[in-house]
């Protein structure tokens, strides 16, 4: 079955620090790789998507992703954090080809704290 | 602010109560969805509409009931549920039900069982 993998369940960096947030998947096929946002008190909000080409994608407030297909991964990161980035991060995953309905597995989740 | 609205945003109900939880959204969505998400857990999908018709139900017990009256609401009757139940149900939709699309979501509705 399917499945994602954050291994960072919970991280704490002070404010500039760089972030790095690992996600890899299991399924070997064609996929489309999300991240999502949840800031305390919202809703699960869209960061950035991978669907094909530039395996570097940019996305909201300054985050970016890269796409490794040899390794499974889509890493998201930042390069100076802010304390407004603390948040719960999730990487999702579905089945890339056409037809196939939109069935998005998330990861466990990572809680990102950012200490002023 | 989301543009996908649920109802109520709290509920408390007894073992034998039967209760509904109200999605909504005005995008032009064809595509809803309802996900489970418990306490430092994973949103987990319970069922998918696309175009109003059901197209997964990822093995939810019978007691969970979906309904997708239109293709701007989505429902979910409760009936009988266990305290196991508890949680966080969120509701989603996008553009149509294909794998690319960008799933929005409501707030969610936080349901405690008794």
């Amino acid at each position: 079955a399917q499945s994602v993998s954050q291994h960072n369940h919970h991280v704490i960096l002070s404010e500039a620090a760089s972030l790095e947030l690992g996600c890899n998947y299991s399924y070997g096929g064609t996929v489309n790789l999300f991240w999502y946002v949840q800031y305390p008190g919202q809703h699960l909000q869209l960061l950035l998507k991978y669907f094909s080409g530039d395996p570097l994608v940019k996305g909201i407030k300054g985050f970016e992703a890269e796409f490794i297909k040899s390794k499974f991964s889509f890493n998201l990161r930042k390069p100076s954090v802010q304390w407004s980035d603390t948040a719960e991060y999730f990487c999702a995953v579905n089945r890339g080809y056409g037809g196939a309905t939109n069935k998005l597995i998330f990861g466990t989740g990572t809680l990102l704290a950012v200490q002023p | 602010d989301t543009e996908v609205t649920q109802t109520p945003k709290h509920l408390v109900m007894g073992m034998t109560n039967k209760k509904s939880l109200k999605c909504e959204q005005h995008m032009g969505h064809r595509a809803m969805y309802w996900y489970k998400q418990k306490a430092k857990k994973p949103p987990e999908l319970m069922f998918v509409y696309s175009y109003e018709k059901l197209s997964i139900n990822e093995s939810v017990p019978s007691r969970f009931s979906p309904e997708c009256p239109n293709s701007s609401l989505l429902n979910l009757h409760l009936h009988a549920l266990q305290p196991e139940d508890s949680a966080l149900y969120l509701c989603a939709s996008s553009q149509d039900g294909g794998p690319g699309g960008e799933l929005f979501f409501g707030e969610g509705s936080r349901l405690t069982v008794l």
